[in-house]
């Protein structure tokens, strides 16, 4: 059964810290895997998006990292802040005709003054 | 700015009155979905239009139905809502259906049954 775990389920952290989310998935076939932010009451907004092939992709703050031998993603999140306070949401597609996307249950990070 | 748009944000609805969300998009996509996240969960799927084709979930229960009159706009119809039918509803778009292609979502519409 394609299963996308995301751990922990909730963190928080000081302002001006850094953390990291945990993702480990058993999507099959993998096609790729993305983290999106979501804010309360929003729709989630794509952060990162990772192929079979890369291993890291930044954007900004975040820093996404893929092993596809282990199957675990993290999300590194630098120098905090408290518009980062969100839930972040690791999704794998999976690799079919019409590439169905596979939803973690999100970590939810709360970042404090 | 091209986007995706729901109408209401917020939506209050009486059990077992009818209601309807819409969904529209700037982005000329071919592919729409709807989506159900309930509190701390995950989105889960309800059904996608690649174009007018429209393809439902197993377990979408027939209490919801949508609609694709064109590319720009789809609605969610909700014949009879439940109290477990309350919950954040997502649109979602997709240029095409095949790999690498992202989904970009909607603000979404928060549904609250009395």
């Amino acid at each position: 059964k394609n299963q996308v775990e995301q751990s922990p389920q909730s963190l928080i952290i000081l302002e001006g810290k850094n953390c990291t989310l945990q993702c480990n998935y058993t999507v099959s076939p993998f096609s790729n895997l993305r983290w999106y932010k979501q804010d309360t009451g929003r729709g989630p907004v794509s952060l990162t998006i990772m192929t079979f092939s890369e291993n890291t992709k930044s954007n900004g703050r975040y820093t996404a990292t893929l092993d596809a031998d282990t199957k675990q993603s993290s999300l590194h999140i630098t120098a905090s802040q408290l518009s980062d306070s969100a839930s972040y949401i690791c999704v794998v597609s999976v690799f079919s005709g019409n590439t169905p996307l596979v939803f973690g249950k999100g970590t939810r990070l709360s970042v404090i003054a | 700015d091209a986007m995706v748009i729901q109408n209401p944000r917020y939506q209050v609805t009486q059990f077992g009155k009818p209601v309807t969300l819409s969904c529209s998009q700037t982005l000329n996509h071919n592919v729409m979905y709807w989506y159900q996240q309930k509190s701390s969960q995950a989105p889960k799927l309800l059904f996608h239009y690649y174009d007018k084709d429209f393809n439902n979930e197993a377990d979408t229960p027939d209490n919801f139905q949508s609609r694709r009159p064109n590319t720009s706009f789809c609605f969610l119809d909700i014949r009879s809502p439940g109290l477990g039918d309350a919950a954040m509803y997502l649109c979602a778009t997709r240029k095409s259906l095949g790999d690498g292609y992202e989904q970009y979502f909607g603000p979404g519409t928060r549904l609250t049954v009395t």
